[in-house]
């Protein structure tokens, strides 16, 4: 069965600080990757994601995260936050042929401070 | 395009009653999951639709159930509500695999 890490329940940090939020995942089999965000009393928007290809995807925003077969991971990564990034981030698995069916970490609470 | 849109957003119930929570896709999408979003157990997939096909099952009790109709609106029903139903239940449509968009949710209480 598939299942998901987040390392960190909170992360503080400041502002302009880089960041990283930690994600290992187990499974037997591939897998695809995704990073989404959670702002207060709103849904889950799509920050990254991992298929195929090259191990290291971008968001449009600067976030990145970086897939490591080997060590089961699946880091997000920002060099330099702001207050607007201040949320919830959710690390979260599926398997090929699972059609939409996600499996999520428990979450990661960024807060960024002036 | 119009977002995924769940209606209503806030409940509030009793134990023992049922409830029905709707979710309207993005226009041409005909996938639709449900997620449950509490905080002692987080995110929990519940069920997925396609072209009004449950093609895709959680780990719920058969009080969770869901359908979608042909214009690939979702419906979720749970029955004999208890205490720990109470969660924010999460929609999301896709047109293809891999590419989900959620909506605000619906938050159910149930006292």
């Amino acid at each position: 069965a598939q299942s998901v890490t987040q390392l960190d329940s909170q992360v503080p940090v400041f502002e302009e600080a880089p960041v990283e939020l930690r994600c290992n995942y187990s499974s037997s089999v591939s897998v695809y990757l995704f990073w989404y965000v959670q702002y207060p009393n709103q849904g889950l928007q799509l920050l990254l994601k991992y298929l195929s290809g090259s191990t290291l995807v971008e968001s449009i925003n600067g976030f990145e995260a970086e897939f490591n077969k080997s060590q089961t991971s699946f880091h997000l990564r920002k060099p330099s936050v702001h207050i607007s990034d201040t949320a919830e981030y959710f690390c979260a698995v599926s398997e090929p042929g699972g059609y939409n069916k996600l499996i999520f970490g428990a979450g990661t609470r960024l807060a960024v401070h002036p | 395009k119009a977002g995924v849109t769940q209606t209503p957003r806030y409940l509030i119930k009793t134990r023992g009653q049922q409830v029905t929570l709707s979710c309207s896709p993005i226009s041409g999408h005909r996938s639709v999951s449900w997620y449950q979003q509490t905080p002692g157990q987080g995110l929990q997939f519940l069920f997925e639709y396609f072209s009004e096909t449950q093609r895709n099952k959680g780990n719920f009790p058969g009080r969770f159930s869901g359908r979608q109709f042909s214009n690939s609106r979702s419906e979720m029903n749970v029955s004999t509500l208890e205490l720990g139903d109470s969660a924010l239940y999460l929609c999301a449509s896709s047109s293809r695999p891999n590419e989900q968009f959620f909506g605000p949710g619906t938050r159910l209480t149930v006292l």
